[in-house]
């Protein structure tokens, strides 16, 4: 148990729904980080939040939206996804940003029909 | 730019066998450089970093990393390995307040 949960851990949705991921740290920590992790390819950054506010947005489509309304919890929102979007979603939060070991949590695996 | 590769999508070891996981980086001035590991349907856990220092790193489960400047490796060693090492192994570099960078992943298999 690394301190990091995520809900749902399974998540299958049509290109219409619309959902939503979340992600708590029970760290007192002060980052929190989403990823996209797919078969075979490095994990990618999707966004990163440093004391709530968003830092980073690595070129993510409109159709994920994140939310983060405190220090502790994370929320990324889906709608109108693609099939490609069909990977496991992992959080992770940090004491800081940068350089600072990161804990992850378990994951949500999404499929998009 | 920061960025880390792991040349080698699969390892294969035998129980009692040492084992090594490869990491490169490619980062000007100094990098911090770390390993995960990741257990089926569960998200990375930290095993090991290197920041300054001895260049001989020891982390969780009996692993160790070495870094080597002139060769910008960082690869993972344990001296036995254990079936239940058997897992996706990550490297991963971060520089100077740059967001950090993951290698693509080796999946190391131990066979009894």
């Amino acid at each position: 148990e690394t301190g990091v949960t995520q809900t749902p851990r399974h998540l299958v949705m049509g290109m219409t729904n619309k959902k939503s991921l979340k992600c708590e740290q029970h760290l007192g920590h002060n980052a929190m980080y989403w990823y996209k992790q797919s078969a075979k390819k490095p994990l990618e950054l999707m966004f990163v939040y440093n004391f709530k506010e968003q830092t980073e947005n690595n070129s993510v489509p409109s159709r994920f939206s994140p939310e983060c309304p405190n220090s502790s919890h994370l929320f990324l929102h889906l709608h109108t996804l693609q099939p490609e979007d069909s990977a496991l979603y992992l959080c992770a939060s940090s004491q800081r940003f940068d350089q600072e070991t990161q804990y992850f949590g378990p994951g949500t695996r999404l499929l998009v029909l | 730019a920061q960025s880390v590769a792991q040349p080698e999508d699969q390892v294969n070891v035998a129980e009692g066998n040492p084992l090594t996981v490869k990491c490169t980086y490619s980062v000007s001035g100094n990098p911090y450089l770390f390993w995960y590991v990741q257990y089926p349907n569960r998200g990375l856990q930290f095993l090991l970093k290197y920041i300054t220092g001895d260049n001989l790193v020891k982390g969780s489960y009996g692993f160790e990393a070495e870094f080597n400047k002139s060769q910008t490796s960082f690869h993972l060693k344990k001296p036995s390995a254990l079936v239940s090492d058997s897992a996706l192994y990550f490297c991963a570099v971060s520089y100077n307040n740059n967001d950090m960078r993951f290698g693509a992943g080796t999946r190391l298999t131990v066979k009894p």
